[in-house]
């Protein structure tokens, strides 16, 4: 039981290039999330998907597209790099989408845009 | 809206001393409150949580009790130990839809042996 697992580690990018991160959960959740994490900016939300077959914006999608492949898959594309994208990004799910639902996180992607 | 504000740190404790990390909220609602922790290198992952007012979520020695008089979720733990050095968020999910949640910016937390 992997979890949540996220591919690749780390990826360098130059800025116009583009890349699709990619998250998997073998835990049967319904829901999944994308957020980005910034030096003393805590965690923010880029998109989530509230079952298979649905996809929301978070707070911060400008930039960023989402595929929900299947239940088990919530992949994120960056369409055109920019050095702003440079942050670590962290894919996570949960059982439900009720508030009370503890969400998972996988072990994260760290990005560098130069 | 709804925000969380957390103690700045690093905080830097020796081992066996008391741990408090502050936290407030804000929010409309009946929010849940979570305590989460990331060890170097790895994702966050749940450290407590709790759903009502005065509900105490505990786990691994640590405890907070949500306080919606003072709309506040403080961490604490009574003896730290050197392998509790990690970066700590606290963060708020509306009750009752989506469970986005809502981070603070995370405390480092160094314990010395």
């Amino acid at each position: 039981n992997a979890g949540v697992t996220q591919t690749p580690k780390f990826q360098v990018l130059k800025t116009g290039q583009s890349m699709t991160l990619q998250c998997a959960q073998d835990m049967n959740h319904n829901s999944m999330y994308w957020y980005r994490q910034d030096p003393g900016m805590g965690l923010r939300l880029i998109y989530y998907s509230a079952s298979e077959g649905t996809t929301d914006k978070g707070e911060v999608p400008n930039g960023y597209n989402v595929s929900r492949l299947n239940k088990r898959e919530f992949s994120l594309r960056l369409e055109s790099a920019a050095p702003s994208q440079t942050s670590v990004y962290f894919c996570a799910s949960s059982q439900g989408q009720g508030g009370r639902e503890t969400q998972y996180f996988g072990p994260g992607t760290r990005l560098l845009v130069l | 809206g709804n925000s969380v504000t957390q103690m700045e740190g690093p905080v830097t404790l020796s081992e066996e001393a008391f741990l408090t990390i502050n936290c407030t909220y804000t929010a409309t609602g009946y929010p849940s409150l979570f305590w989460y922790v990331q060890y170097p290198g790895e994702g966050l992952q749940l450290l407590l949580k709790a759903t009502k007012a005065d509900d105490k979520g505990s786990n691994k020695g640590f405890e907070a009790t949500y306080r919606k008089e003072t709309t506040s979720f403080h961490l604490e733990k009574g003896s730290v130990q050197v392998s509790d050095s990690a970066v700590y968020f606290c963060a708020l999910s509306r009750g009752s839809t989506l469970g986005r949640l809502y981070f603070g910016r995370g405390t480092q937390l160094t314990v010395w042996p």
